[in-house]
This record gives structure tokens, sequence and C-alpha cells, in this order.
């Protein structure tokens, strides 16, 4: 049972518009939540982070979003650029340590210019 | 500077013949885990390791052995390889399993594995 989820595979945004990457999770004890970014022939990258005490959390063009009644959380970036084509993985975790990070299966991001 | 290190990064080898892909961390990281990259399913966790001497299974264990001998190593062991090992793998670490706004997971570039 996929604990963590994003259901776009892919998405295609212009450049300067808004991209809106989406990740449903179902555990309940999850309260820390990541993203990570990954261009080809490299390793995954932290992006963003937010902690179930919050509902938002900005850093520059990119914020994440938590709603946790309904065990979702959105990763916005705007505006867009074509450097930011790459696969984003969603991770979930819970601030015991006892639930290693559960990634998603990533979403495709292509920004075209 | 801060890295974790996977080495090969490219390595194709037959089916049955035992392979190690190596992972050192130069962080002083107590947590380091081993996961597979593959089409539509993401990254999924193989092992991963709290401490020195205490490694855990992950997701899709199967085929796949690991020790933690010393807190900087954390090899990946192929004891038998077969084609459904083919994947991309990546090593990462972090200053615990306790995570929070100033802790997170540092990857590796990846080793990109072809088993014939």
């Amino acid at each position: 049972d996929q604990q963590v989820k994003q259901n776009s595979p892919s998405l295609s945004v212009q450049e300067g518009r808004i991209s809106i990457l989406n990740c449903d999770y179902t555990n309940s004890m999850f309260d820390y939540f990541l993203w990570y970014k990954k261009y080809p022939a490299e390793g995954p990258t932290f992006l963003i982070s937010i902690s179930s005490i919050k509902d938002k959390n900005e850093d520059g063009r990119f914020t994440v979003f938590l709603n946790k009644s309904a065990k979702h959380l959105s990763l916005h970036i705007v505006p867009s650029q074509p450097g930011d084509s790459a696969v984003y993985f969603c991770a979930a975790s819970d601030f015991s340590g006892n639930t290693p990070l559960v990634f998603g299966k990533g979403t495709r991001l292509s920004v075209i210019a | 500077e801060a890295q974790v290190t996977q080495n090969p990064r490219y390595l194709i080898t037959v089916t049955g013949k035992k392979l190690t892909v190596t992972c050192s961390q130069n962080m002083n990281h107590e947590y380091m885990s081993w996961y597979r990259q593959d089409p539509g399913l993401g990254l999924r966790q193989i092992y991963y390791s709290m401490n020195v001497e205490v490694t855990d299974k992950g997701d899709v264990p199967e085929g796949y052995k690991v020790s933690r001998k010393e807190k900087r190593n954390f090899p990946l062991i192929l004891e038998s390889p077969s084609p459904n090992q083919t994947s991309l793998y990546f090593c990462a670490s972090s200053l615990s399993t306790v995570l929070s706004t100033n802790e997170k997971l540092f990857f590796g570039s990846g080793t990109q594995l072809s088993v014939l």
C-alpha cells in the first residue's frame, strides 16, 4: 500500500506560469514532509520541507502548502523557469524517527520556454 | 566538501556474478540508506542503518545485503545479481533519523547497474 502518492507522473508548464505539484499521504502519523528535486544523472537534492504545525512554508519561488485534514500537500513554483525542469519527489516522515522517509513515485516537470 | 560518494557510477555485469557498490559519507552521519529508482516506481528503500552495526530491511530488500562496520561506509552487496536488479541505485545519509527543519537526507550521485 502506497503511503505517499503523487498521482501525476508528469506535468508541462509554460515558462513564467505557476507549477503546482500535488502529493497525498495516507499515514496519519506523518508529521514532516519534504520535497526533493532530481535532475538526470544526479542524486535527488533537498528543496523544501514543512512540519505539521504549519500549513505553509515559503522559500523564494517555492512554496509548500499542507492540508492536514485532507492529508494533502502541494508544491507551488512561481514563476516557473526552464531550469526547474526535473523530477520532483514528495517524501514524508515522523519526528520520532521510527519511520524512515517514505517517497512518492515522483512527478516529472517540464517547463517550456 | 560534504558529500555522499558512490562507486562505481556505471556497472554492467552478468547474472550471478557477485558485486559490491560502495557508499561513503564524510559528514559523520548516523543514518544511511540505499534506494533504487525504477521508472514508474519512484524511490524505493532497500536497506537502512541507524548506526554502526545496526541495519534494517526497507521495502525491497530481497536479493541485497548491506553492512555497517564503520560509520562512514555502507556498502550494498548483490551476492547473485539477476536482471530484475537492473536499476539506478542511490545511497543517502542524514545526521539522524529524527528529521527536523535543520535535518535532511543527502544523496549520492547514483549508480546505474545493468545485469545481463
